[in-house]
């Protein structure tokens, strides 16, 4: 199956700074959405992006579809920003399920 | 619509026992998801469904495991002779086209 590989893992940032999360993904895909998990557990879908690029206030998307990653963007990042981004492919093989990566964990410091 | 609604959002079971999950979508979503996600890991695709059609499952769901939708509304996920290894998140979501909207979860602790 198609596998989906998120870095960094972990991250730590001071408030105002900007960051760069990546995902990359082994497979053509038709479906690719950017989530977040905050720290009670709820995801928060931001970003439906199977190709090109959005933006959503501070926050921005992009993927390459035909070298198979996105980046999401973080502009001068605030404490609530802080959780876990989730970033979720469907292979365009399989018209059903959302596959997950593993996260990259952020923490914004005041 | 308040979005998807899970019920309940913890619950503490001893090791055998049966439990049962409940996940109301948003009205006019016709698919509905159910995965795990255990501590410090993504969410792991269970099932789906289409209107009451269970389109696919995952190995993860064993025979102790079942989900219906009888409706095409609310679906259960049913966790039989519960074990430790059970214990996790079990996340619902649903959507109507290419964005799923999650609900807040059923936290499951098998004592």
């Amino acid at each position: 199956g198609i596998q989906v590989e998120q870095s960094p893992p972990d991250l730590i940032l001071q408030e105002g700074a900007n960051s760069t999360l990546r995902c990359n993904f082994s497979d053509s895909v038709n479906n690719l959405q950017w989530f977040h998990q905050n720290p009670w557990g709820q995801l928060i879908n931001l970003f439906y992006i199977p190709s090109g690029t959005k933006q959503n206030g501070r926050l921005s998307a992009t993927t390459v579809a035909t070298e198979r990653y996105s980046l999401l963007y973080i502009s001068s990042s605030q404490t609530t920003d802080s959780g876990v981004y989730f970033c979720a492919v469907m292979a365009t093989s399989n018209t059903g399920k959302l596959i997950f990566g593993q996260g990259t964990t952020l923490q914004v410091k005041p | 619509d308040t979005g998807v609604s899970q019920d309940p959002r913890h619950k503490i079971t001893k090791r055998g026992q049966n439990v049962t999950f409940r996940c109301d979508p948003i009205s006019e979503h016709n698919r509905l998801y159910w995965y795990r996600q255990t501590l410090g890991q993504g969410p792991e695709f269970l099932t789906y469904f289409q209107n009451e059609a269970q389109l696919e499952k995952s190995r993860l769901l064993s025979d102790r495991f079942s989900a219906e939708r009888p409706k095409g509304s609310f679906s259960t996920l049913e966790i039989q002779r519960t074990e430790q290894g059970d214990s996790a998140m079990y996340l619902c979501a649903s959507s109507k086209g290419v964005g799923y909207t999650f609900g807040s979860g059923t936290r499951l602790t098998v004592v």
